[in-house]
């Protein structure tokens, strides 16, 4: 029954690898979005996309890349990891892009870049 | 810039007793505003809302008031109890989908 799924929860990984993190949600809702988490629990949009596409593409690297091949599916690839990757990585859904819709959180990625 | 920012980092309180999480925002245009709590290893888990058309929403153990006046959301749980121990985030969205949110405040229940 789980609403907003991320896998893997822990990726534990050396300098300059490639990565992918996927996330799935079955509410239905037409929105997502992901967030990354620092060690100081400040979260902060990296992306959204409504009905597989882009809408929200915050100052992110381009080595950052989201994916969503469906509007019930958002995977984040990231190139190139650098040790200032590490955090957690939420996604997040909402019923629609438009102000006052509630965003349901996954329960996160841990990211370690060694 | 714009920013949610929280008062107090942390707070302590004793089982039983009221709670209060403070917030301050600097965004005069936002509409709608979000308190979220998040538990060790999870992810954030929304609490209560609250839209600018009003000054005070409850739900259960939770109040949330908004002073648009001065900026200020605050977020009251009555009768703490252990299981309230988390991280908790207000939000805060100017009419569009993009929400800020604030750096958060750990709330710690003493048996």
């Amino acid at each position: 029954d789980t609403a907003v799924s991320q896998t893997p929860k822990y990726l534990v990984t050396q300098m300059g690898n490639d990565k992918s993190i996927k996330c799935e949600q079955n509410l239905g809702h037409d929105t997502m979005y992901w967030y990354k988490q620092d060690s100081k629990k400040f979260l902060k949009i990296m992306f959204s996309y409504n009905n597989k596409e882009l809408i929200i593409n915050e100052t992110v690297p381009n080595r950052f890349s989201p994916k969503s091949p469906d509007k019930a599916h958002l995977n984040l690839h990231i190139n190139s990891l650098e040790l200032g990757d590490s955090a957690v990585y939420f996604c997040a859904s909402s019923q629609a892009a438009s102000g006052g819709e509630t965003q349901y959180f996954g329960p996160g990625t841990r990211l370690l870049v060694l | 810039g714009e920013s949610v920012g929280l008062h107090l980092p942390t707070l302590s309180v004793q089982e039983g007793d009221n709670s209060i999480i403070n917030c301050a925002y600097s965004n005069s245009a936002s509409d709608y505003f979000i308190w979220y709590k998040q538990e060790s290893g999870k992810g954030p888990q929304f609490i209560i809302d609250i839209r600018s058309n009003m000054d005070k929403r409850q739900g259960q153990r939770v109040t949330v008031l908004l002073n648009k006046t001065v900026k200020h959301l605050s977020l009251q749980i009555a009768a703490t109890q252990p299981g309230d121990s988390a991280v908790y985030f207000c939000a805060e969205t100017p009419n569009d989908y993009k929400l800020s949110f604030g750096a958060g405040t750990t709330v710690t229940v003493r048996a």
